[in-house]
């Protein structure tokens, strides 16, 4: 079985602070990891995923199997990044289906 | 491009009533939707995949007769929560990835159930 757990369930920076959102896995084989966000009312959405290895909105999150590790994570955060942010795993071969975690709400203070 | 609508957005029922939630791909084609469920304040759950043309893969623990799911078309998946119960009272949503392969899963809003 997989397992996905965000240990923060919130997480408060100031703007332009560095932030973390850790995300760890457990899982036996090769996973594929991905991180959603849900900014208010609005729906889930892709942010980005480990295979892809880019920056998007200035996070980044690098896999570290040693570890069975997937942080967010982004140099200086802005109000704007305040949201709930989902880390998920796929199981590659499982055409897709998708486990998450509980979920981090971060809010930026300005 | 790439949005999925769900219908309804909300609804109220009374205990033992069945209610259908519509998942629709409005600008491109699904052969792969997913079913998910979210309690207040968790994550979400996924309940089942639904494969257009063949029956639906249910998680674990899922019961296949209670909830009901049909993918008549690459547009359109369907859950029925059958006689529902309070205890079936949360939110359901929906995504859809895009025939072809792509690994991207494309959400709904998702739908309130309350059961009175």
């Amino acid at each position: 079985a997989q397992r996905v757990t965000q240990p923060e369930k919130l997480l408060s920076v100031f703007k332009g602070a560095p932030v973390e959102l850790k995300c760890n896995y457990s899982y036996s084989g090769s996973p594929e990891l991905f991180w959603y966000v849900q900014y208010s009312r609005q729906r889930l959405q892709l942010l980005l995923r480990h295979i892809s290895r880019e920056s998007i909105k200035g996070f980044t999150a690098d896999l570290n199997k040693g570890e069975t590790s997937f942080h967010l994570k982004k140099p200086f955060a802005q109000e704007e990044d305040s949201a709930m942010y989902y880390c998920a795993l796929s199981r590659g071969s499982t055409l897709g289906r998708l486990y998450f975690g509980r979920g981090t709400q971060l809010t930026v203070w300005p | 491009g790439a949005v999925v609508s769900q219908h309804p957005s909300w609804v109220i029922c009374k205990s033992g009533t069945s209610v259908k939630i519509e998942c629709r791909s409005l600008d491109f084609q699904a052969t792969t939707m997913f079913w998910y469920r979210q309690f207040p304040k968790q994550s979400l759950m996924l309940m089942a995949t639904s494969n257009e043309g063949s029956k639906a893969t249910y998680e674990q623990g899922v019961e296949k007769d209670k909830f009901l799911i049909n993918h008549a078309s690459l547009t359109l998946s369907t859950l029925t929560v059958t006689s529902a119960h309070p205890e079936d009272s949360s939110f359901y949503i929906c995504s859809a990835r895009r025939a072809g392969g792509e690994e991207t899963q494309y959400f709904g809003p998702g739908t309130r159930l309350l059961v009175l």
